[in-house]
């Protein structure tokens, strides 16, 4: 089964500093990987995604994630936090032994709540 | 503006009572999804539906139902069965056309047994 790891429940930055939020994917098949972020309250926004055109994607709001296939990794990184960056993260996987060809074969990760200290 | 509407954004229910929860979305999206979050564990598929008139069962569809008689709407309904329902629900539409495509999720419905 396909399935994803977030590192840490909580991670705390000081504003300015740089951001990084960690996810491993298990797939025996290329997949496709996706960041989301939730804000108290809300739904979830995609920030980026990773469908193999190139293994360094970059997304809203200044961040980017690199495809790692050898380490099985999506880490999310920016290179200077801001107070409206905290909020919930998500990391999600698909494949295609999952999906009938929608978001239906979307595994999220538990999520990652980002801290921003002034 | 194009997006998804859930309603209400915050729910009661007493114990032994269904309540059903409205996502309606005009995006024009064939596909529609329902997810259950609760704090730590991340989002869970409860139903989605691929084309009107049809829906299937996600992970955790037990205490649950769903109808999808409008291409626009895919109400879901918390069953009395359902041992667990205080959670955060979010209601998702999609296109279709592979595993890359993008979710996009309305604000949510925030139930809460009473």
């Amino acid at each position: 089964a396909q399935s994803v790891t977030q590192l840490g429940s909580h991670v705390s930055v000081s504003e300015g500093a740089l951001v990084l939020l960690r996810c491993n994917y298990s797939s025996s098949v290329p997949p496709y990987l996706f960041w989301y972020v939730q804000y108290p309250n809300q739904g979830l926004q995609l920030l980026l995604k990773y469908t193999s055109a190139a293994t360094l994607v970059k997304g809203i709001n200044g961040f980017e994630a690199e495809f790692k296939k050898s380490e099985t990794s999506f880490h999310l990184t920016k290179p200077s936090a801001h107070m409206s960056d905290a909020a919930e993260y998500f990391c999600a996987v698909s494949d295609r032994r999952y999906s009938g060809g929608g978001a239906d074969g979307l595994t999220f990760g538990k999520g990652t709540h980002l801290i921003i200290q002034p | 503006d194009g997006g998804i509407t859930q309603s209400p954004k915050y729910l009661f229910r007493k114990e032994g009572q269904n309540v059903t929860l409205s996502c309606e979305q005009n995006l024009n999206h064939d596909a529609m999804y329902w997810y259950r979050q609760d704090p730590g564990q991340g989002l869970r598929l409860i139903y989605y539906s691929q084309i009107v008139n049809d829906f299937q069962k996600g992970d955790i569809a037990e205490g649950y139902s769903v109808s999808r008689e409008k291409k626009e709407s895919f109400p879901l309904t918390v069953t009395s069965a359902q041992k667990n329902p205080t959670a955060f629900y979010l209601c998702a539409s999609s296109i279709y056309q592979g595993p890359n495509t993008e979710a996009f999720f309305g604000q949510g419905t925030r139930l809460t047994v009473v």
